[in-house]
């Protein structure tokens, strides 16, 4: 089973600056990609992107993800009051199991 | 627009068993695959297991092997989770969570959560 870490555990930031989320996979495969999610409190997550880089239906633009085999990043352009949250990173292939990484939370400085 | 929508929230004692249910209404998606994700309080994302409802196989996470079942009810459309031999570790909200299309594990719909409580 393929482990997730997230970095920073805790980044705090003002609206308007840039925020960079790191998730990196135990190992790679063929065929696998990374999903990210946006969690509000008492609320459950939403997608923001999948297959690494693409952006669910209704995400803003300033929300961008790249990387590929171990790497992968969450890139918030241009920070909004409504950012802050906790963001998740999801690793899946092309069968179960899938994993998820213990969060980022992203949080006004 | 899909809609995941739960039952409500138990409270249990430890050793014994819950199930939980999710009906999917609003779409005809039967082979995009529901998932269980639960969340302890404060905790991550735990992904539980899934299942393609029109093929009615589950996946199941290794660490709740034996311990849970996940099946459907196509008359219904409802999706079922049923975790047994319950530990106070299991308290968490169960979330049902569906893939975004065949192929696609990643989860654009979700349920609104469910709330077990394991408690002596």
């Amino acid at each position: 089973e393929i482990v997730l870490t997230q970095s920073p555990g805790t980044l705090s930031l003002s609206p308007g600056e840039r925020a960079t989320l790191s998730c990196r996979a135990s190992q790679s495969g063929r065929g696998s990609y990374v999903a990210w999610y946006q969690q509000k409190p008492g609320q459950a997550p939403r997608l923001l992107i999948y297959d690494a880089s693409s952006r669910a239906t209704g995400i803003p633009d300033r929300f961008s993800g790249s990387g590929s085999g171990t790497d992968f990043t969450l890139t918030i352009s241009r920070l909004e009051p409504e950012d802050f949250a906790v963001y998740y990173c999801q690793h899946y292939g092309s069968s179960p199991p899938y994993s998820f990484g213990q969060g980022t939370k992203l949080e006004i400085k | 627009q899909v809609q995941l929508v739960q039952s409500g929230a138990e409270v249990k004692k430890p050793g014994s068993s819950v199930k939980v249910s999710c009906k999917v209404s609003g779409g005809t998606s039967s082979n995009y695959a529901l998932n269980w994700v639960r969340q302890a309080p404060g905790q991550g994302l735990e992904w539980v297991g899934g299942i393609v409802p029109v093929f009615g196989a589950a996946n199941y996470a290794r660490r709740f092997q034996g311990r849970v079942t996940i099946t459907t009810d196509d008359s219904t459309g409802t999706t079922n989770m049923e975790l047994r031999s319950l530990r106070s570790e299991d308290t968490a909200v169960y979330y049902c969570a569906r893939e975004a299309g065949v192929k696609q594990p990643f989860f654009d719909s979700w349920g609104q959560g469910t709330l077990v409580t394991v408690t002596s």
